[in-house]
């Protein structure tokens, strides 16, 4: 069991937009940075969103990042195909001492 | 460009040791904090250990504290995980992962490898 709290799966069709929510507590999102990754079987882990809001360099406006008290939201719009993938959010917990993540989020693109 | 590669996985049975290797280029080591994360089927990320850029902080996650140790040759570029009394509950893919800024970054991973498979079985 994560001490960050994802739904299993989001899906949405191609062109539309999608919210992947990450729930947390006062230890770690509520007074910490949240960061989002996306994973594709087969390649690297790749930084989606950091420090709640920003995007490295290479990642398109079409991802954002929020957060509000102990939950943050990753954002997709325009969704693509390629798209297809499990995201996961990520932050320190202070009380545990150690770097959390959430259980993962199955994106379809129907 | 910045390139991570893992090594040193493979089957294991439970109670054997494995060390786990990562090579990194394209980058001044010496100046980031590195950690090493693991995806388990089923169970999404989980964060293993952490090094800071000049070894002077480091942690682990309660599940290995006591197994595994963390370890850096910036001369060799390249980051360690010598993991023992291993168990079936460590098998995953371990992935190597650099924290940014340099410096001062711990939990926000900007680059990682493609991961070494770690299967503990007998």
């Amino acid at each position: 069991q994560s001490e960050l709290t994802q739904p299993p799966s989001v899906s949405a069709a191609p062109g539309q937009k999608v919210t992947i929510s990450c729930s947390g507590s006062s230890s770690n999102i509520g007074n910490n940075y949240v960061s989002w990754y996306q994973l594709v079987p087969g390649t690297a882990p790749k930084l989606l969103i950091y420090e709640n809001n920003k995007r490295p360099s290479g990642i398109p406006d079409r991802f954002s990042g929020s957060k509000s008290g102990t939950s943050a939201t990753l954002g997709i719009t325009g969704l693509q195909t390629g798209d297809e993938a499990d995201y996961s959010c990520g932050t320190w917990d202070s009380s545990l001492s150690a770097v959390i993540f959430g259980g993962g989020t199955k994106l379809t693109v129907l | 460009d910045v390139q991570l590669v893992e090594s040193g996985g493979g089957l294991v049975q439970p109670g054997r040791p494995l060390r786990l290797s990562c090579a990194a280029s394209g980058f001044a080591l010496e100046e980031y904090s590195m950690h090493w994360v693991r995806l388990v089927p089923g169970k999404g990320l989980q964060w293993v250990s952490g090094l800071s850029w000049n070894s002077g902080s480091i942690a682990y996650s309660d599940s290995v504290k006591g197994r595994f140790s963390i370890s850096r040759d910036n001369a060799k570029n390249s980051l360690y995980l010598q993991m023992n009394s291993l168990r079936p509950e460590d098998t995953a893919l371990y992935y190597c992962a650099r924290a940014t800024p340099p410096y001062s970054g711990w939990y926000n991973y900007d680059s990682w490898g493609l991961g070494t498979l770690v299967t503990v079985s007998s």
